[in-house]
């Protein structure tokens, strides 16, 4: 079964600075890929997602991840975080034709004003 | 994407008590999926939920325990049975988005067992 590691538990930054989250999975096949973001008090939300093709996908608000097959890797970035940016960010990876979804640990980004 | 909801957004039980958790969507999906956030964690799948068929559980997971119901394409319960405070978690069910293999998420259901 696919198992997700997020390298980062808590992440704090100040404004304008960059932003790189790591998520590693293990899984033999093609797989789909995730980031979500929780803000405070709200719920899951869809951040970015990569099925095929170009290996670099661009989410909303800026963010930007990049799959990497050879490291198995889907690293999370933006290049200049804001006090907004801080939520609980989690990746989660299925295979295709298969909803069994698997979450990271999540990384909690605090971006001090 | 679907706006779901749930209902209630918080509660807090009794050790012994059972709670169901509703989960309403604003438009027809196939396949409904209850999770479970415990404290400080990731999110652990508990069962998927397909309309007119029973629910399929994750290891760890057991029907006596988290019976689900999805008597049509826009609805699904779940319900916590005889609760200890182990239960104790924020509850979740998101839905697939037509066949993209894309899951939304509704609000959680945060459950406090005493």
């Amino acid at each position: 079964a696919q198992s997700v590691s997020q390298h980062n538990h808590h992440v704090i930054l100040s404004e304008a600075a960059s932003l790189e989250l790591g998520c590693n999975y293990s899984y033999g096949g093609t797989v789909n890929l995730f980031w979500y973001v929780q803000y405070p008090g709200q719920h899951l939300q869809l951040l970015l997602k990569y099925f095929s093709g170009d290996p670099l996908v661009k989410g909303i608000k800026g963010f930007e991840a990049e799959f990497i097959k050879s490291k198995f890797s889907f690293n999370l970035r933006k290049p200049s975080v804001q006090w907004s940016d801080t939520a609980e960010y989690f990746c989660a990876v299925n295979a295709p034709n298969n909803n069994d979804m698997r979450f990271g640990a999540g990384t909690r980004l605090t971006v001090k004003p | 994407s679907a706006v779901i909801s749930q209902k209630p957004s918080r509660d807090i039980c009794q050790r012994g008590t059972s709670l169901t958790i509703q989960c309403q969507v604003d438009s027809q999906v196939t396949m409904m999926f209850w999770y479970r956030q415990q404290p400080g964690q990731s999110l652990t799948l508990i069962a998927t939920a397909n309309q007119g068929s029973e629910a399929t559980y994750e290891s760890g997971f057991v029907i006596d325990k988290f019976p689900i119901s999805r008597p049509n394409l826009t609805f699904s319960t779940l319900t916590v049975s005889n609760m200890s405070p182990e239960d104790s978690s924020i509850y979740l069910c998101s839905v697939e988005d037509g066949g993209r293999w894309t899951q939304y998420f509704g609000p959680g259901t945060r459950l406090l067992v005493l």
